[in-house]
């Protein structure tokens, strides 16, 4: 079974600074990664994904992850926080062979001015 | 280009009550999957409908059922409501083909009295 590990419930970080947002995977094979972001009250956004190629994957609003195969981890990053980023942050997987997400239990991003 | 959308937005039943929640893909999307998101938690897959027949089907007991129309829209029933049913239930949908991401919708909050 696969299965996804967000270590912390919170991260706080000033504006202007560089963020990380944690993620560990478990999955037979090699891995499909995602990361949603979440508002309050609404659905979930795409930001990203891992598919196969560079380990270093771009997406929106300036965010990007780092794919590492040894560690098992796919942690999100930005270079200069904003407080509009503030927000909820999923990281999930899908194995190669199946169609279904399944998601960590999410880490809330406070950005501070 | 319209995305995912849910209906309706919120809703409130009483145990023992019967729902019908809707979702319209994303144009040109073929598949539908329905997550359940509990309060402070990440989505739970409940079930993935692709050409009009359930796919793939999570941890969830027979009272979730659902159904697939041929302009591929979908609908989410549950039967026998339980307090324990309250959360947000999200659609997602993609295009099968290229296995492509999942685009959620703005979710559909049940609260159960």
């Amino acid at each position: 079974a696969q299965s996804v590990a967000q270590p912390e419930d919170q991260v706080n970080v000033a504006e202007g600074n560089p963020l990380t947002v944690k993620c560990t995977y478990s999955v037979s094979g090699n891995p499909y990664l995602f990361w949603y972001v979440q508002y309050p009250n609404r659905g979930l956004q795409f930001l990203l994904k891992y598919i196969t190629g560079d380990n270093l994957v771009k997406g929106s609003y300036g965010f990007e992850a780092e794919f590492n195969k040894s560690q098992t981890s796919f942690h999100l990053k930005k270079p200069s926080a904003l407080v509009s980023d503030s927000a909820l942050y999923f990281c999930a997987v899908r194995d190669r062979g199946g169609s279904t997400l399944t998601f960590g239990k999410g880490t809330m991003l406070l950005v501070s001015p | 280009d319209a995305g995912v959308t849910q209906s309706p937005t919120h809703l409130i039943k009483t145990r023992g009550q019967q729902v019908t929640l809707r979702c319209s893909p994303k144009s040109g999307h073929d598949t539908v999957s329905w997550y359940q998101q509990a309060l402070g938690q990440g989505p739970q897959f409940i079930f993935q409908y692709y050409e009009e027949e359930e796919r793939q089907r999570g941890n969830f007991p027979d009272r979730f059922s659902g159904h697939q129309f041929p302009n591929y829209s979908s609908e989410l029933n549950v039967n026998a409501l339980l307090l324990g049913d309250s959360a947000l239930y999200l659609c997602a949908s993609s295009f099968e083909q290229y296995q492509e991401t999942q685009y959620f919708g703005p979710g559909t909050r049940l609260l159960v009295l």
